[in-house]
């Protein structure tokens, strides 16, 4: 176990709706990182929040955005859901020091 | 930016004989290189990983070669199981913890 928690685990939205995904990161991580993963891909980087702040971000269009709270758990919103965005969002922690990220489980989002 | 390439997509070795993975990548910046299994359904696992001021690292029957010249770095599995056939992708960031870059992914089979 990684000490990184998501949620929620599975969920379904229609096309046009929003998401809002959750993760609390490992105990004395204050870093934060978003990856997506698509059926039969890598993961692709997607944004890191570092002390409430984004501190860097992938190839995604402005709709999806993050929050990062001060006891470091962070959320992905989604707006206006498109087929594509059907995937597995993978949130890592870690510390901002060199040290190496841990996964969480992950969420599932099918968008129909 | 950084472009990981990974071969093969698929690999199929008999239980006991050993596996080899091959990734390139783009950016010298890059210093860090973890590799990462990841189960039907789960979340990817780190299992191996080296820093650009080693050449090789090796865990029980893990090793990772890396040749910054030709930036080229490999994974090697020895005396391969049943439990080693999954889906592994090697990745690169310039920091541990700066967004990192995977591959595709190789599914790797363990014939009986």
């Amino acid at each position: 176990e990684t000490g990184v928690t998501q949620s929620p685990t599975h969920l379904i939205k229609t096309r046009g709706q929003q998401v809002t995904l959750r993760c609390s990161s490992q105990s004395g991580h204050n870093t934060v990182s978003w990856y997506q993963q698509a059926l039969g891909q890598g993961p692709q980087f997607i944004f890191q929040y570092y002390r409430e702040e984004e501190n860097g971000r992938g190839n995604f269009p402005p709709r999806f955005s993050g929050l990062q709270f001060p006891n470091y758990s962070s959320e992905l919103n989604v707006n206006a859901l498109e087929l594509d965005d059907s995937a597995l969002y993978l949130c890592a922690s870690s510390r901002l020091s060199g040290n190496t990220i841990y996964f969480g489980e992950g969420s599932w989002l099918t968008v129909v | 930016g950084e472009n990981v390439e990974q071969h093969p997509s698929t690999l199929s070795v008999q239980e006991g004989d050993s596996a080899v993975i091959k990734c390139t990548y783009s950016d010298s910046a890059s210093n860090y290189f973890p590799w990462y299994k990841q189960e039907l359904g789960k979340r990817p696992q780190l299992i191996i990983d080296i820093r650009s001021n080693v050449g090789e690292k090796k865990d029980q029957r893990i090793a990772v070669t890396l040749n910054k010249t030709a930036k080229h770095f490999s994974l090697h599995i020895t005396e391969t199981q049943p439990e080693d056939s999954a889906v592994y992708f090697c990745a690169a960031s310039i920091n541990r913890d700066d967004k990192i870059i995977f591959g595709k992914g190789t599914r790797l089979h363990i014939l009986p």
